[in-house]
């Protein structure tokens, strides 16, 4: 039983555009939510989070969004870089476990 | 920056041997998780740990088994690996002076292959 989803499995962006990354949620009992980069043959790196009291949290070009009455988060990337090319997880919290999405890859084009 | 850290980072081995994934954390971290991950998967929780001498199972059924003698030291043990063990095993810390609780630390993950 899948408790968080990311249904897009890829985002292909151009270089300075917005990136949008979205992920649903069932779980109400869920109190922290966290997006995570990951590159290949590497372990997740924190990227940006938010609590399940707020519906927005930024820092520098990440931006996510929550809306508790959808389940739905959002992270933002603007503008986006070569560099954000990754793998971004979303994961979320109950008990101090997470629960993580299948991930979206994202390729920032030149 | 996280200070967590696993090995082997890659191992080849041969069905029937039995095997010792390590993790150390140097954060004074108490929590301490083992993630399975198959490409274009979500990370699959298969055992934590709340402090020593505590571990548990996670969600995901596992074969392996764990032990969490030290606080820093929290390896994953397979007694006798099968091509169906084949994937990679992330290691993750959190709580202790560094960041609480919100936030999971993962260290660089070691890509199992069984032939």
């Amino acid at each position: 039983d899948q408790q968080v989803k990311q249904n897009s499995p890829s985002l292909s962006v151009q270089e300075g555009r917005i990136s949008i990354l979205n992920c649903d949620y069932t779980n109400s009992m869920f109190d922290y939510f966290l997006w995570y980069k990951k590159y290949p043959a590497e372990g997740p790196t924190f990227l940006i989070s938010i609590s399940s009291i707020k519906d927005k949290n930024e820092d520098g070009r990440f931006t996510v969004f929550l809306n508790k009455s959808a389940k739905h988060l959002s992270l933002h990337i603007v503008p986006s870089q070569p560099g954000d090319s990754a793998v971004y997880f979303c994961a979320a919290r109950n008990d101090y476990k997470l629960s993580f999405g299948a991930g979206t890859t994202v390729t920032v084009r030149a | 920056e996280a200070d967590i850290y696993q090995t082997p980072r890659y191992l080849v081995i041969g069905t029937g041997k039995k095997i010792t994934l390590e993790c150390s954390q140097t954060m004074g971290h108490d929590k301490m998780y083992w993630y399975q991950q198959d490409p274009g998967m979500e990370l699959h929780l298969i055992h934590y740990s709340y402090g020593v001498n505590s571990t548990e199972k996670g969600d995901l059924s596992s074969e392996s088994t764990v032990s969490r003698i030290r606080t820093e030291h929290f390896p994953l043990t397979l007694e006798s690996a099968r091509p169906s063990h084949t994937s990679q095993y992330l290691c993750a810390s959190s709580g202790g002076r560094t960041s609480g609780y919100n936030e999971q630390f993962f260290g660089p993950g070691t890509r199992l292959t069984v032939l």
